[in-house]
């Protein structure tokens, strides 16, 4: 499978713990980004990488949050002393390079589920 | 702020065509796209439409673009239950990234 995948894809933990999740892109991609979707919402962006370069993030990731793309391949979250409303499906997507006038599709992995108790 | 909606749920009946609206925020965003979630599984682009066009049509589905009131639309005819799944439009940002509607949960029933 030459798709984008996520581990684990479900994480329970208690509240104040920390968790990271993983990334790894469809392998000649040099973009990808990471989204967070609640129950009953659409994914919400909350950062973007373009090879190991972090280009931008979304005042929805606090300073509880932080993303890595050390060699530009694969991707880390890790979010500190959870909370209950860290609550989510995070979902990671990945894309080739720019393409003028092109779709630029964003393949999407099947998330990771969190559960903070 | 950038609220994309949609209308939460749709529910019709197998063969017959379905038709979800949207309603994007900016009046500049070049592509839009409709994607489609089942349980268990990550999101997968349907189509997407580019700013210059009024209409696309792509086998069963059929996406109409009114930009004056930036509003989309995503016609499924003949819909099938492995239609049933929760839709979501969505415009493109800054750096490609996208902007997800709240999601219309769409059911077929037989």
């Amino acid at each position: 499978d030459t798709g984008v995948s996520q581990d684990p894809r479900h994480k329970i933990t208690k509240r104040g713990q920390n968790v990271t999740f993983r990334c790894d892109p469809i392998s000649e991609h040099n973009r990808l980004y990471w989204y967070r979707q609640t129950l009953g919402q659409g994914p919400e962006f909350l950062t973007y990488f373009q090879n190991e370069a972090q280009l931008e993030k979304s005042r929805l990731l606090s300073d509880r949050f932080s993303a890595e793309r050390p060699k530009g391949s694969f991707s880390t979250l890790e979010i500190q002393r959870t909370e209950q409303g860290d609550s989510a499906m995070y979902l990671c997507a990945s894309m080739g390079a720019e393409l003028a006038g092109g779709l630029n599709e964003q393949f999407f992995g099947p998330g990771t589920r969190l559960t903070v108790l | 702020g950038e609220d994309v909606e949609q209308s939460l749920f749709l529910s019709v009946r197998e063969g017959d065509s379905s038709v979800i609206n949207c309603t994007y925020t900016d009046s500049s965003s070049t592509y839009l796209y409709w994607y489609k979630q089942e349980p268990g599984a990550g999101l997968q682009l349907l189509t997407y439409i580019f700013s210059n066009m009024d209409m696309k049509q792509d086998q069963r589905l059929t996406v109409l673009l009114n930009k004056k009131d930036k509003h989309l639309s995503l016609r499924i005819a003949d819909t099938q239950t492995g239609d049933s799944a929760i839709y979501f439009c969505a415009e493109r940002k800054s750096f490609q990234k996208l902007v997800f509607g709240t999601g219309t949960r769409l059911l077929v029933s037989p």
